[in-house]
């Protein structure tokens, strides 16, 4: 049973590169979400799909994008890297988008950007 | 100031020992409240959840909210070396889209 599953775990870019950073869940959940992780700051989110074929912003989503590919994928996008993107970016997926639905998350892509 | 503040730590404590590990919030609004286990290199993972006031206990661990004082604590029994990890509140409310996360406390469990 894998649950969330975030490829890749590491990645090195250079500035100004793009990079798709890939999730996927098999728990049939219909709300996902991306957070990234930074010292000190907790887990902010980025963007999330309440339900397959929707897309919000979060608190931080300037530099991203998204894609919601099917129930199952969710992508997050970025088009030109910047160093104030290095951070552990997390992937997430509930039964729904209510509050009171635990969130289940992948292990983490660590991205650096030089 | 931040919604939700976290002691990182780190806490370190001896096998067998009482933990109590502890948040602070900012927003009367908040209503639910959660709190995380991550491991070193691990995504986060659901420990407990509560909704508004009171405790809940499950196992070695219970969860208390008091919202009167806007805390809540995350107390652990019988501290064992597998409960080294670093812990995250995180709380909510119903008309919210998000949750507001703790930067998370680090503990210790030494044998």
């Amino acid at each position: 049973n894998a649950g969330v599953t975030q490829t890749p775990k590491f990645q090195v870019l250079k500035t100004g590169q793009s990079m798709t950073l890939q999730c996927a869940q098999d728990m049939n959940h219909n709300s996902m979400y991306w957070y990234r992780q930074d010292p000190g700051m907790g887990l902010r989110l980025i963007y999330y799909s309440a339900s397959e074929g929707t897309t919000d912003k979060g608190e931080v989503p300037n530099g991203y994008n998204v894609s919601r590919l099917n129930k199952r994928e969710f992508s997050l996008r970025l088009e030109s890297a910047a160093p104030s993107q290095t951070s552990v970016y997390f992937c997430a997926s509930s039964e729904s988008s209510s509050l009171d639905q635990p969130q289940h998350f992948g292990d983490g892509t660590r991205l650096s950007i030089l | 100031q931040k919604e939700v503040e976290q002691d990182p730590g780190p806490l370190s404590v001896p096998e067998g020992a009482i933990v109590s590990l502890n948040c602070t919030y900012s927003n009367s609004a908040f209503q639910y409240f959660m709190w995380y286990r991550q491991y070193s290199r691990k995504g986060p993972e659901l420990l407990m959840y509560t909704y508004s006031s009171g405790n809940k206990e499950d196992g070695r661990f219970t969860a208390q909210v008091d919202k009167s004082s806007k805390y809540i604590s995350l107390f652990i029994r019988d501290s064992q070396p597998s409960d080294s990890a670093t812990y995250l509140c995180a709380m909510s409310a119903y008309n919210f889209n998000k949750f507001y996360f703790g930067s998370g406390t680090k503990l210790n469990v030494k044998p």
